[in-house]
């Protein structure tokens, strides 16, 4: 089975513009979740989605970001205007709730630059 | 609050060498997930462990082992006989127990150790 799938897995852009970052979740998993990796301050949960709807954003940092999941296979996380500090590792995550419990499969993680 | 503490930045040892990584959790919860993730140099993720507070058994899975001690808070991470391959960054994470319908259970990821074997 394939696993998450992430698109770009590199994107370099100039300070200002938007960007796009794209999450196919492993088919039949009801949970994705998005994340942010920096040196400073390690794996942060951004927001997560059950059954495409977001049930927490407070990780998100400010209006600058936004994600959608319209459907069952695919979400994007938009930064727009994109800032020198938003440069990180995007993560995205997908689980299934089986009882009590579940794993958190991650994607192989975008890498963002913005100069 | 809940938190995980990996005091290890960095670990290196020679290749066959036994390397125990350690994890302290913090959290008002009696029921609690803990878990190992392992980030190899590609950058992706991947899930080792999950075990539950209620289960105390040491765990082997090869050359990997963990031991949770509820009474000090940790679960330890040991690699026995280490090969180049096991180097990467290895992150202890946490989850609280009780959710309400619908949420997940968030993980409170630690601020990983650095393996480096060296041949």
């Amino acid at each position: 089975d394939a696993g998450v799938i992430q698109s770009p897995r590199h994107e370099v852009t100039e300070m200002g513009q938007e960007v796009t970052l794209r999450c196919k979740p492993i088919s039949g998993h009801d949970y994705l979740f998005w994340y942010r990796q920096t040196m400073m301050r390690g794996l942060e949960l951004l927001i997560y989605f059950n059954n495409n709807v977001p049930i927490d954003d407070s990780g998100m940092p400010e209006d600058r970001f936004s994600a959608k999941m319209p459907n069952a296979s695919f979400s994007t996380l938009k930064i727009q205007p994109s800032e020198p500090r938003d440069s990180a590792v995007y993560f995205c995550a997908s689980s299934l709730r089986r009882g009590g419990w579940y794993e958190q499969y991650f994607g192989p993680g975008t890498r963002l630059t913005v100069t | 609050a809940q938190k995980v503490t990996q005091a290890q930045t960095e670990i290196s040892v020679v290749e066959k060498e036994d390397v125990t990584l350690d994890c302290v959790y913090e959290t008002r919860d009696t029921t609690y997930y803990l878990f190992w993730y392992k980030q190899p140099p590609s950058g992706e993720l991947v899930f080792l462990i999950r075990r539950n507070s209620f289960d105390e058994q040491n765990e082997i899975s090869g050359r990997y082992s963990w031991n949770f001690q509820k009474s000090t808070s940790s679960f330890n991470f040991t690699i026995t006989a280490s090969q180049v391959v096991d180097s990467a960054v290895y992150f202890c994470a946490l989850s609280e127990g009780r959710i309400s319908s619908g949420s997940a259970r968030q993980l409170t990821f630690g601020s990983g150790t650095q393996l480096t074997v060296l041949p």
